[in-house]
């Protein structure tokens, strides 16, 4: 089974540039997740999709940060225009719908880099 | 969502044991534990996760104190590629907007030695 696919895997931008990250999350998963995480710190998790609706978005920074999912598959995130505090890795997770009670594994994809400069 | 409590750090010699504690004491009844680590330079990776039952799997074991306020994941055999940070998340099921997300902290830093 193919895993959750990030591009690309390392970016180096300069500050005020624009960034896009794609996700394609693993077949017939429902839920996409796009998680930052910044050095030393644990993943924290910026929006969550379920098909091509948002559940959650209260932590997208939504005056630079922008995420869609057209189609319900796959997933973009932008950062317009960067700033140096966005340096970070940008996880993409999936899983099945998440309201299994039996408790749905999340899978994370390997991350995106990104160096703001 | 309940907050969990994990040691910064840990040792671990190689092919003993390892048993990494976490507290939770706030959690609910519809939030389950789960396990994630991270090695460097990865995506998180799943190990286990439960409600209230002990569970195991071919990576670890996970055991739940009665009241649910505690848990610790065992890895039977620890070679040198589990050094990793260890996450334990408490993980809302059911419903509600906050249903399905991890919640990551710190975690804990397991170093296997020789």
């Amino acid at each position: 089974e193919a895993g959750v696919a990030q591009s690309p895997r390392y970016k180096i931008i300069e500050k005020r540039q624009s960034v896009a990250f794609w996700c394609n999350p693993i077949s017939g998963h429902a839920t996409l997740y796009w998680y930052q995480q910044i050095l030393g710190q644990g993943p924290k998790l910026l929006i969550q999709f379920q098909n091509n609706g948002v559940v959650d978005d209260s932590q997208l920074p939504k005056d630079r940060f922008s995420a869609e999912r057209l189609k319900g598959v796959d997933s973009t995130l932008k950062i317009q225009p960067a700033k140096l505090e966005d340096s970070a890795v940008y996880l993409c997770a999936s899983s099945l719908w998440a309201t299994d009670v039996s408790g749905n594994t999340i899978y994370f994809g390997e991350g995106s880099w990104l160096t703001v400069v | 969502d309940a907050k969990t409590t994990q040691p910064t750090s840990m040792d671990c010699a190689e092919g003993r044991a390892a048993n990494l504690p976490c507290n939770h004491s706030t959690i609910s009844g519809n939030e389950y534990v789960y396990w994630y680590r991270q090695i460097h330079s990865q995506g998180p990776q799943y190990i286990i996760h439960g409600l209230k039952n002990n569970e195991t799997n071919e990576m670890a074991s996970l055991i739940i104190t009665e009241d649910r306020k505690s848990s610790t994941l065992i890895l039977p055999h620890a070679t040198l590629r589990d050094t990793a940070v260890y996450y334990c998340i408490v993980r809302v099921m059911g419903g509600g907007t906050s249903y399905g997300k991890l919640t990551f902290g710190q975690g804990t830093i397991l170093t296997v030695h020789p």
